[in-house]
């Protein structure tokens, strides 16, 4: 199984509301990501789980919120997002964190629409 | 720091035309070089990889060779098909950095 498995796909929020964005993944990878990516633009890193500790955050605002549950599972929660936060965020994983990264396995993306 | 030039987009080309997307380089080690592609919609998926001088990865009819004198990974196909067009990103990774450096994508559009 070399999935990342994403939900929900598709997400419309209000400037007050709190929701969560899902990511999980069975490869027995130890480092988790979440992505920010605009319209044709390439992916801007938000935060770096490696062993289940956050070891980067991107200075992302703090209505942005990551959670790192278990070792397969990543959440990021939203609160008081502003219209600007639109985008299509990226769940990914490595085997590892640190040095040579390898190979990122991506999700497909949650879509978030604030409006 | 680690950066990543590709060529602007985008690239249109007919089907079975032969395809170019350049890609340099700036690393202070020797950082292992990534092709990935995203189809409308959808998020990234690895293409092809090298992790040292001189490899050479290749998949579904795509190549790139890691080329250290000339700091690039270029990508090549020879004859691309409609279901080919989508979104390139050049990427490494870094013996000194924790995650990807990604460029700035190109687009190419393939028409029948």
């Amino acid at each position: 199984d070399t999935e990342v498995t994403q939900t929900p796909k598709h997400l419309v929020m209000g400037m007050t509301n709190k929701k969560s964005l899902k990511c999980e993944q069975h490869m027995g990878h130890r480092a988790m990501y979440w992505y920010k990516q605009k319209a044709k633009k390439p992916p801007e890193l938000m935060f770096v789980y490696s062993y289940e500790k956050l070891s980067i955050n991107e200075s992302v605002p703090s209505r942005f919120s990551p959670e790192c549950p278990n070792s397969s599972l990543l959440n990021l929660h939203l609160h008081a997002l502003q219209p600007e936060d639109s985008a299509l965020y990226l769940c990914a994983s490595s085997q590892y964190s640190g040095g040579d990264t390898g190979e990122l396995f991506f999700g497909e993306g949650s879509r978030l629409t604030v409006l | 720091g680690d950066s990543v030039t590709q060529m602007e987009g985008p690239v249109t080309l007919s089907e079975e035309a032969f395809l170019t997307i350049n890609c340099t380089y700036t690393a202070t080690g020797y950082p292992s070089l990534f092709w990935y592609v995203q189809y409308p919609g959808e998020g990234l998926q690895l293409l092809l990889k090298a992790t040292k001088a001189d490899d050479k990865g290749s998949n579904k009819g795509f190549e790139a060779t890691y080329r250290k004198e000339t700091t690039s990974f270029h990508l090549e196909k020879g004859s691309v098909q409609v279901s080919d067009s989508a979104v390139y990103f050049c990427a490494l990774s870094d013996l000194g950095g924790s995650t990807l450096t990604f460029g700035k994508g190109t687009m190419l559009l393939v028409s029948p």
